[in-house]
């Protein structure tokens, strides 16, 4: 049982290019959230999904884009990286109900210069 | 909008007891998280509230006032691997996924 897989784990980006952050559970999960974590400012959610073909934004969603074609993956694509968004993200899912915690994915480390 | 407060860092001994609080402020409340990160990982689950109380876990509890706002989480008898930010996190009313997480509370446990 892998859990949230993310890839890559680290990237370098030069302004200006685009990329996707992939992630994906194998816990039928339907929820899927990815957030950023900057240095004294904790967790900030980015995009989130309730289930397949269903997203919306988060608290930080500005360059950033998502889609949710099926209960397993739910990518994160940087349209036009900024140095503003070098950041450690991180996937998340959980099940529906109340109570029920994130399970995370590993992180990816972008760098952008 | 929710704003959630908490130490950003505390020390305590290996073998004590040490209380992490989180105070919140919140449009709406649909629950109380707090989850564990060792440095350069991601972080894992420990506990929810979502009723007034205390919540016991092993070594671990948290306990929840949704009138003041306020959690703590108790950990008992330190151990050096619970070196780690603790983050505490709430769950907004109207949308089960909009968990909103504040900046974290480091905790070194000392010898």
């Amino acid at each position: 049982n892998a859990g949230v897989t993310q890839t890559p784990k680290f990237q370098v980006l030069k302004t200006g290019q685009s990329m996707t952050l992939q992630c994906a559970q194998d816990m039928n999960h339907e929820y899927m959230s990815w957030y950023r974590q900057d240095p004294g400012m904790g967790l900030r959610l980015i995009h989130y999904s309730v289930g397949a073909g269903i997203t919306d934004q988060g608290e930080v969603p500005n360059g950033y884009n998502v889609s949710r074609s099926t209960t397993e993956d739910f990518p994160l694509r940087l349209l036009s990286a900024a140095p503003s968004q070098t950041s450690v993200y991180f996937c998340a899912s959980s099940y529906g109900g109340l109570g029920y915690g994130y399970t995370f994915g590993s992180g990816t480390r972008l760098t952008v210069v | 909008g929710q704003n959630i407060d908490q130490p950003t860092e505390m020390t305590a001994t290996e073998g004590a007891i040490v209380q992490i609080n989180c105070t919140y402020q919140t449009s709406g409340f649909n629950g109380l998280f707090w989850y564990q990160q060792h440095a350069g990982e991601a972080p894992t689950f420990l506990s929810y509230n979502v009723l007034d109380g205390l919540e016991e876990k092993g070594r671990f509890s948290s306990f929840l006032s949704r009138s003041k706002g306020y959690s703590y989480l108790l950990l008992k008898e330190l151990q050096m691997k619970d070196s780690a930010s603790y983050l505490c996190a709430v769950r907004g009313r109207y949308n089960n996924n909009d968990m909103r997480f504040g900046a974290g509370t480091r905790l070194t446990v000392k010898p």
